[in-house]
């Protein structure tokens, strides 16, 4: 059964620090891999997909990185704002289950 | 960029009562989904559906659930006798071609069930 787990659980850095923030799986069958935000209270808004056979995507400041075979991938934050406080979700599309199963989730705090 | 959009934003139902949840997809997708996530928890998947059938379910949609493609726009969950434990936010998604696309997601509606 596939897992998703993220590490850490919670993360404070202050202003202008880059980041990563790490996702890990237990099957490597899958489609494809998305990271998500989420604010308190509000939705999904989706911020980078990477497709199984890629092995990096970027969006601004916002670098994602898929290694399949080693079940793992990061989300790397540059220089990091107060705005960029959320909770980071990964989620993989599972090849075996045919469904995007999410991660625990990443709460981030940037301290102005 | 198109959007998924989710009403209502907060519903607050007695325990016992039917909800319906609302959806309206992304146009020109084929793919649709309910998720949920009650609070402090993982979001998980309770049903995708296609082609004006459920296509897969989880453990968690039991017969209290259905889903419903009323129209050529609107995607609905219902929950016929509300429990406690339905409170959660609910996330409706929509995807152009279903495994291996990108899931757009609503904004989710908050349930509470007193």
């Amino acid at each position: 059964k596939q897992e998703v787990t993220q590490i850490p659980a919670a993360l404070s850095v202050p202003e202008g620090e880059n980041l990563v923030l790490n996702c890990s799986f237990t099957d490597s069958a899958i489609y494809n891999l998305q990271w998500f935000r989420q604010d308190p209270g509000k939705g999904l808004t989706s911020l980078l997909l990477i497709q199984s056979s890629q092995r990096e995507q970027t969006s601004g400041r916002l670098n994602a990185s898929l290694d399949k075979s080693s079940g793992r991938s990061t989300l790397y934050i540059a220089a990091s704002q107060p705005g960029d406080s959320a909770t980071y979700l990964c989620a993989v599309w599972d090849g075996a289950t045919n469904k995007l199963i999410f991660g625990t989730g990443t709460l981030l705090a940037v301290q102005p | 960029e198109p959007e998924v959009t989710q009403t209502p934003s907060h519903q607050v139902t007695q325990m016992g009562q039917e909800v319906i949840l609302r959806c309206v997809p992304i146009s020109n997708h084929l793919y649709f989904y309910w998720y949920r996530q009650i609070l402090g928890q993982k979001v998980e998947f309770l049903v995708s559906f296609y082609n004006n059938e459920i296509s897969e379910k989880s453990e968690i949609f039991d017969d209290q659930f259905s889903v419903e493609r009323p129209d050529g726009s609107n995607f609905t969950l219902k929950i016929r006798s509300t429990k406690l434990e339905d409170s959660a936010m609910y996330f409706c998604a929509s995807s152009p071609n279903g495994s291996g696309e990108k899931l757009f997601f609503g904004s989710g509606t908050q349930l509470s069930v007193l």
